[in-house]
């Protein structure tokens, strides 16, 4: 069974441009979630989504937005980027959503560097 | 607010030593509690959870952790690490309501010397 797949893997942007990048959650999962990883903040939660529907969101903002397609792929926007966004960004998937959920599943993350 | 806290940062052990690494939260309501690790190179992977029940649960690779709700904690122990243990350790709740979204720890980088 694949697992979670993220790409890019490694992408370079300078200040003031925008990135998506791509999620696909193992098959059969329909709840995708974002978090990002940096040295100094650890992993903080950017949004989940389920069924094409965002049901949580971080405290993150408006530059940061995602969507969830039918077929349960996610993709993450960040327009206008600062220096400050630097960071792994991180997909997770699961089977449902809710509490009691149990595992998230993780990719292995889209490394941004923003110069 | 509800927060996640690793009180240790770097830990360093050797080859066959005890291991604990501690983890608290802060919040009233009813939590899931886990801990998550990431070896060098690797994606996040599932140590251990713990929904209800027995407050002593066992996780992969020999890792336990105990949920203590008076005192908001659930630490990860191991009696004897290898050096295959290296990794950066992180600890999670989801809080009630939370759906799937997973409060971090700042996480803890374990190194294990031979």
């Amino acid at each position: 069974k694949a697992g979670v797949t993220q790409t890019p893997r490694y992408l370079i942007k300078t200040r003031g441009q925008q990135v998506t990048l791509s999620c696909s959650p193992i098959s059969g999962h329909r709840s995708v979630s974002w978090y990002q990883q940096t040295p100094g903040q650890g992993l903080q939660f950017l949004f989940e989504y389920f069924s094409e529907t965002q049901r949580n969101k971080g405290n993150f903002p408006g530059r940061f937005s995602g969507r969830q397609f039918s077929n349960s792929r996610s993709e993450m926007n960040v327009s206008t980027l600062e220096l400050g966004d630097s960071a792994l960004y991180l997909c997770a998937s699961s089977p449902t959503p809710g509490l009691n959920t149990g595992e998230l599943f993780f990719g292995e993350g889209s490394r941004l560097t923003v110069l | 607010a509800q927060s996640v806290s690793q009180h240790n940062h770097h830990v360093i052990l050797s080859e066959a030593a005890s291991l604990e690494l501690g983890c608290n939260y802060s919040y009233g309501g009813t939590v899931n509690l886990f801990w998550y690790v990431q070896y060098p190179g690797q994606h996040l992977q599932l140590l251990l959870k713990y929904f209800s029940g027995d407050p002593l649960v066992k996780g992969i690779k020999g890792f336990e952790a105990e949920f203590i709700k008076s005192k908001f904690s659930f630490n990860l122990r191991k009696p004897s690490v290898q050096w295959s243990d290296t990794a950066e350790y992180f600890c999670a709740v989801i809080f009630t309501g939370g759906g799937n979204k997973l409060t971090f720890g700042t996480g803890t980088q374990l190194k294990v010397e031979l």
